[in-house]
């Protein structure tokens, strides 16, 4: 079944400190992946994807995330939070078929921004 | 300008009550989707259209009903009402393997 996976529903950070939310994919999702922030009661915003070319793919708001075929993996990285990170975490892959196809969602990281 | 938009933002309403959400993208993409988000912020797939024609069609009750008069507007409107329809609706678009660019969000409550 194809699926995303996201191995932490929570992570607590402080300010400052560096962070690593993880994401694992299928290998029977495509490999066009997908990292959204959702922020309290606003939509998804697209942080970056990864498509093709090179597998460290840099986004919005210095965050970064590097795709590894071997492991399956897409994780979020960034190396220094905010407060202003805070927010919720959607790592997605792409379900594709013809021209055009679904997002399969992990079940997200509500990240958290200590002081 | 909203890339985006849905209406209404906030929708509350009593069980057994029919309503409609309504979608529009600036975008020129091709193909438009349905997300509903459960309370627990678990986002799924209802359905999706390429140029006005159904593409996607997940195990979604028939009371729940896609239409796309052009390939601009995806509008989905929900028969009789229930308690857990209580959700939030996103409204998506794409053009090909591109990212999908999301509305706001439609909050529903059903009292």
């Amino acid at each position: 079944a194809q699926s995303v996976t996201q191995l932490d529903s929570q992570v607590p950070v402080f300010e400052e400190a560096p962070v690593e939310l993880r994401c694992n994919y299928s290998s029977s999702v495509s490999v066009y992946l997908f990292w959204y922030v959702q922020y309290p009661n606003q939509g998804l915003q697209l942080l970056l994807k990864y498509l093709s070319g090179s597998t460290l793919v840099k986004g919005i708001n210095g965050f970064e995330a590097e795709f590894n075929k071997s492991q399956t993996s897409f994780h979020l990285r960034k190396p220094s939070v905010h407060i202003s990170d805070t927010a919720e975490y959607f790592c997605a892959g792409l379900n594709y078929g013809g021209s055009q196809g679904n997002l399969i969602f992990g079940k997200g990281t509500k990240l958290s921004v200590k002081p | 300008d909203t890339a985006v938009s849905q209406t209404p933002k906030y929708l509350v309403t009593q069980m057994g009550n029919d309503k409609s959400i309504k979608c529009e993208q600036n975008l020129g993409h091709d193909t438009m989707y349905w997300y509903k988000q459960d309370s627990k912020k678990f986002l799924k797939i209802m359905f999706s259209y390429n140029n006005k024609e159904l593409i996607i069609n997940e195990t979604v009750p028939n009371r729940f009903s896609p239409k796309s008069p052009d390939k601009a507007h995806l509008n989905l409107h929900i028969n009789s009402l229930e308690l857990g329809d209580s959700a939030v609706y996103f409204c998506a678009s794409s053009q090909g393997t591109g990212p999908q660019h999301f509305g706001d969000g439609t909050r529903l409550s059903i009292l």
